[in-house]
């Protein structure tokens, strides 16, 4: 099946600085989802994006589809950004509708 | 309603019992997901509905675990003689279409503990 790889795994930032995750992909996508889980569990919709680049506030995404890549960008991080950013695709060839996800990136967002 | 909707919210049961978990979707969305999530990593794929008919359970771990949906909208899973391992939260999910270019929306998840 379609691989997922997210980096840095890891991730420690000062309150106000910007900061970029990847998401590498195996195979060619018809949907794309970045999500943030907070420290409560809740998996939030920031976006659906298998191509193309939208941006919502101080986040922004692009994907790369021809290169099998996304992007996340957060700038100016509070401290209400941290928690785990996952990364979630269904490859084209992949029969059913689920969702593969990668390992995710954990964000500490210090004061 | 205005979210994918999961009862309860934390589960305790002991080794052996017999547990079943709720999803309420979205109004009106054709397809239902199930995955489930250890700690400390993504969420892995269990079972995937379109109205009433299950046309995936290719995730689901072992003849244990049951799902349904029977009017096409409100989700059961059921596992049974549950073991410890089967600690993990649980995670619905729901998307208008059927066709898998859609985006799912997920519930706040089950979080199920086997003593």
């Amino acid at each position: 099946g379609i691989q997922v790889e997210q980096s840095p795994p890891d991730l420690i930032l000062q309150e106000g600085a910007n900061s970029t995750l990847r998401c590498n992909f195996s195979d060619s996508v018809n949907n794309l989802q970045w999500f943030h889980q907070n420290p409560w569990g809740q998996l939030i919709n920031l976006f659906y994006i298998p191509s193309g680049t939208k941006q919502n506030g101080r986040l922004s995404a692009t994907t790369v589809a021809t290169e099998r890549y996304s992007l996340l960008y957060i700038s100016s991080s509070q401290t209400t950004d941290s928690g785990v950013y996952f990364c979630a695709v269904r490859g084209k060839e992949t029969s059913g509708s689920r969702l593969t996800f990668g390992e995710g990136t954990q964000l500490t967002v210090n004061p | 309603g205005a979210g994918v909707s999961q009862s309860p919210r934390y589960k305790v049961a002991k080794r052996g019992q017999d547990v079943a978990l709720r999803c309420d979707p979205i109004s009106g969305h054709v397809s239902l997901f199930w995955y489930q999530q250890a700690l400390g990593q993504g969420p892995e794929f269990l079972t995937y509905f379109q109205n009433e008919a299950q046309l995936d359970k290719s995730g689901l771990p072992s003849d244990r675990f049951f799902a349904e949906r029977p009017e096409g909208s409100v989700s059961t899973l059921k596992i049974q003689r549950t073991q410890q391992e089967d600690s993990a939260v649980y995670l619905c999910a729901s998307s208008l279409g059927g066709f898998g270019n859609q985006p799912q929306h997920f519930g706040d998840g089950t979080r199920l503990s086997i003593l």
